[in-house]
């Protein structure tokens, strides 16, 4: 069974750009959620859909934003990009039928902005 | 609130050795699970191991197994015959209460290095 799929791997942008990153969960999982992880921190919670909708969204400003496709696959999508945008940006899917929701990661796209 | 904390930034530990990274948690909720990820130099954060709070036995999962002390509100990861591919962040987790903010908070992570 494939894992989570993420695209671009690398993402290089110059600042005030638009980076648009990728997520495909795992089939079966309805709930896709994104990270940002900036060099050397934890996790910051960005965004979570499930089934289509926005359910809930973290700490950051409205540029971050993105979409769920009928398919559940994910888009981010990040506006006017600043240089602290760069980070690893992790992108996880779970099952709500698991129970535990465990949340299962991807390999991440690492984002640049010069 | 939910609340992590790994007071471990970094740890040394000679190959084949146990080693025990630590996590205790604060939480509201009267039934939560604990998680534990790794996550290598390449960045994919990679799900090791879950306890819930009402399971009897502490969770294994070969070589890694969780020192789950309810009372003590701590959620050890002991990883047994340490590898050279266990060099990694380890991260603990615990979910937040499904009206909140995020599904999962993490702690900071504990860096380990296996020596050869």
């Amino acid at each position: 069974e494939a894992g989570v799929t993420q695209s671009p791997t690398h993402l290089i942008k110059t600042r005030g750009q638009q980076a648009t990153l990728r997520c495909s969960p795992i089939s079966g999982h309805t709930s896709v959620y994104w990270y940002q992880q900036a060099l050397g921190l934890g996790l910051q919670f960005l965004l979570w859909y499930d089934e289509g909708e926005e359910r809930n969204r973290g700490n950051f400003p409205p540029r971050f934003s993105g979409r769920q496709f009928p398919n559940y696959s994910s888009e981010l999508n990040v506006n006017a990009l600043e240089l602290e945008d760069s980070a690893l940006y992790l992108c996880a899917s779970s099952s709500p039928g698991q129970g535990t929701d465990t949340q299962y990661f991807g390999p991440g796209t690492r984002l640049t902005v010069l | 609130a939910q609340k992590i904390t790994q007071t471990q930034p970094g740890m040394f530990v000679q190959e084949k050795e146990a080693v025990t990274l630590d996590c205790t948690y604060d939480t509201s909720d009267p039934s939560y699970g604990l998680f534990w990820y790794k996550q290598p130099s390449s960045g994919e954060m990679i799900f090791l191991i879950y306890q819930g709070s009402y399971d009897q036995q502490n969770a294994t999962e070969g070589r890694y197994s969780l020192n789950f002390q309810k009372a003590r509100k701590s959620a050890n990861l002991v990883i047994s015959a340490s590898q050279l591919g266990d060099s990694a962040m380890y991260f603990c987790a615990i979910p937040h209460p499904r009206s909140s903010a995020s599904k999962i908070i993490f702690g900071s992570g504990t860096r380990l290095s296996i020596r050869p």
